[in-house]
């Protein structure tokens, strides 16, 4: 059974920079899918901030893509974000997900979430 | 970029009745050449993630109990639950993955009436 599961800090200061981690269970992210990130922010709608293929292609948001890297690790099944310069509009929950559809189709496999608050 | 507009924000539904949410996009996500439409559903409950019901409009994940059913093609889509359990009361999405970037719908909340 795939599982994912975020990590990273929950308290990220205005213009530094968010690092998540998602690491993957029960299946390896080298035999193949696009993994990705999605945001919701709190009492909002979501977010696709964009994904990653155990080769490194990625896909990214246009609207987020000057300030979004996502790497893999594929030695320690996991994949990273890291979106820099944030603000309090930055603050949300964060997913990682399995992507089943090309770099940006729909998801069967999520984190729970990881919540990521932008204040001093 | 394409825009996904649902109704209502919210609804409420007595038990056992029929709870039908609709989902619009500002362009078609039929592909032509495989006549797929490019339209997915999630449900989420509070404090979970979003929970994929429903892809290529009409196609209902593994699992998922028959009483979803997603219809429509083109622009226009409808998620409808036949008989609304107690379990059903959650915030409702649609995707398309149609074109970059994807997009979501803004939710629709079920309750129960």
């Amino acid at each position: 059974q795939v599982q994912l599961q975020e990590s990273g800090p929950g308290l990220v200061k205005p213009s530094e920079t968010l690092s998540l981690t998602c690491s993957v269970s029960g299946y390896s992210i080298s035999s193949g899918y696009y993994w990705g990130w999605i945001r919701q922010p709190p009492g909002k709608g979501l977010e696709w901030i964009g994904s990653i293929y155990h080769s490194g292609s990625t896909y990214y948001n246009p609207s987020l893509k000057s300030r979004v890297t996502i790497s893999v690790d594929t030695s320690k099944n996991q994949f990273s974000l890291k979106l820099s310069s944030v603000t309090a509009a930055d603050t949300a929950m964060y997913y990682c997900a399995r992507v089943d559809l090309y770099s940006y189709g729909y998801s069967g496999y999520w984190g729970q979430g990881t919540l990521v608050t932008v204040s001093s | 970029d394409i825009v996904m507009t649902q109704s209502p924000d919210s609804l409420a539904v007595s038990l056992g009745e029929r709870a039908t949410i609709n989902c619009k996009s500002s362009q078609s996500v039929l592909y032509s050449s495989n006549r797929k439409n490019y339209l997915a559903w999630y449900q989420q409950k509070p404090g979970q993630p979003p929970k994929l019901l429903i892809y290529w409009a009409s196609t209902r994940e593994s699992g998922v109990p028959d009483r979803f059913s997603g219809s429509g093609s083109g622009t226009d889509f409808t998620l409808t639950i036949s008989s609304l359990q107690a379990e059903d009361v959650a915030v409702y999405y649609c995707q398309q993955y149609y074109s970059t970037p994807p997009s979501f719908g803004g939710g629709t909340k079920v309750e129960i009436k």
